[in-house]
């Protein structure tokens, strides 16, 4: 069965630095594999996604990750991150068929001024 | 389009009442999906509807969990009688796609506290 491994339950940095929120999935298929963000009392929004395009994929509000087969992982980036980007970050990957998606257990961000 | 619409937002209730949560899905949206999110259990798929029919409820906790989908605007989540391990934020979600390509839009929740 498919699954992720989010590796930080909590990330902590300071505005204007980078940003690196880990993930490593488990699957028998070439997974589509999402990372989806949770503001405080809201619900999930898309953040990006990959399908077997290219690897590295961009999202919004300036974050990026990379699809590595070789390492399993499908780390989060962000060059430098702002006060707003302080969320719950989710790490997903879909069934074969497309039907349910797998969520990680979340790493909370936090943003320092 | 104005997103998923969950009410209520805010659910307090006592210990064997019944709790009815709804659910309007974006227009269009074939698949539509109730989650739970509990700190201790994350976020648990509990069933999921495509074009009304319910698809798989493998995750609905057990026999006082009920959901129905009468039409493509409209869905219903039902807990009878309530418990406080019910306690927790459901989430409805819908989509267009199938998951591995599309967006799973989801609303806003309902935090449900049971006493």
């Amino acid at each position: 069965a498919q699954s992720v491994t989010q590796l930080d339950s909590h990330v902590s940095v300071s505005e204007g630095t980078p940003v690196l929120l880990r993930c490593n999935y488990s699957s028998s298929y070439s997974p589509s594999l999402f990372w989806y963000v949770q503001h405080p009392n809201k619900g999930l929004q898309l953040l990006l996604k990959y399908t077997s395009a290219a690897t590295l994929v961009k999202g919004i509000n300036g974050f990026e990750a990379e699809f590595k087969k070789s390492e399993t992982s499908f780390h989060l980036t962000k060059p430098s991150a702002h006060m707003s980007d302080a969320a719950e970050y989710f790490c997903v990957v879909s069934d074969r068929e497309g039907n349910k998606l797998v969520f990680g257990a979340g790493t909370i961000l936090r943003v320092k001024s | 389009d104005a997103g998923v619409i969950q009410s209520p937002r805010h659910e307090v209730t006592e210990m064997g009442q019944e709790v009815t949560l709804r659910c309007k899905p974006i227009s269009g949206h074939d698949y539509l999906f109730w989650y739970r999110q509990t700190m201790m259990r994350g976020l648990e798929l509990l069933i999921y509807f495509n074009n009304n029919v319910p698809i798989d409820d493998s995750g609905m906790p057990e026999d006082r969990f009920s959901a129905k989908m009468p039409n493509a605007s409209f869905s219903t989540l039902k807990i009878q009688p309530s418990e406080p391990r019910d306690s927790a934020v459901y989430f409805c979600a819908s989509s267009f796609w199938r998951l591995n390509t599309g967006e799973l839009f989801f609303g806003e929740g309902s935090r449900l506290t049971v006493l």
